[in-house]
């Protein structure tokens, strides 16, 4: 069974653009949710889908944005990106049901803005 | 403060030690305790869950959640080379939701 696809796994933005992450979650999965990981900040939910729907947002400005497809893939959007916003990009999904606490990760897109 | 505090290491220790991880918190609500491991250029993946207080054994690792403190810890005993990782805590006020609380992890490397 295929993982949690994340492209594209490496990117060099400026400042001021604009970047698109994708995400293909593992087969059956409908939940999908986005991280941003730095060294200084780590692991911080940026948000989270279901059904097409967002059901939870983190505290990111917005700026960030994202959405989820009918067939559950996701994307997520920086725009006017800054240098802080370099980081690694890491997209989970879960199978709905019984809570065990496990997110399945992508290797995640390394996002690096000069 | 931090939702979530845990101690960044980085943590040297020799083959075959008792390596002992721990993380502290400060909202209450957290029900659903996790640890995951991470290695270097990858996602991180579910080691063990916990849900509200209480002990759990799997193989050579233990998870502790002590809801009165809270504080939870990771035992791993016999460590082992391929534990090298990153362990990260992390926490959940809600069953059935992806958002999680982690902690920025501690780095390990078990040396043989």
């Amino acid at each position: 069974k295929a993982g949690v696809t994340q492209t594209p796994r490496y990117l060099i933005k400026t400042r001021g653009q604009q970047v698109t992450l994708s995400c293909s979650p593992i087969s059956g999965h409908r939940s999908v949710s986005w991280y941003q990981q730095t060294p200084g900040q780590g692991l911080q939910f940026l948000f989270e889908y279901f059904s097409e729907t967002q059901r939870n947002k983190g505290n990111f400005p917005g700026r960030f944005s994202g959405r989820q497809f009918s067939n559950s893939r996701s994307e997520m959007n920086v725009s006017t990106l800054e240098l802080g916003d370099s980081a690694l990009y890491l997209c989970a999904s879960s199978l709905v049901g019984q809570y065990t606490g496990e997110l399945f990760f992508g290797e995640g897109s390394r996002l690096t803005v000069l | 403060q931090k939702e979530v505090e845990q101690d960044p290491g980085p943590l040297s220790v020799p083959e075959g030690a008792i390596v002992s991880l721990n993380c502290t918190y400060s909202n209450s609500a957290f029900q659903y305790f996790m640890w995951y491991r991470q290695y270097s250029r990858k996602g991180p993946e579910l080691l063990m869950y916990t849900y509200s207080s209480g002990n759990k054994e799997d193989g050579r690792f233990t998870a502790q959640v002590d809801k009165s403190s809270k504080y939870i810890s990771l035992f791993i005993r016999d460590s082992q080379p391929s534990d090298s990782a990153t362990y990260l805590c992390a926490m959940s006020y809600q069953g059935g939701s992806e958002k999680l609380v982690f902690g920025k992890g501690t780095k390990l490397t078990v040396n043989p």
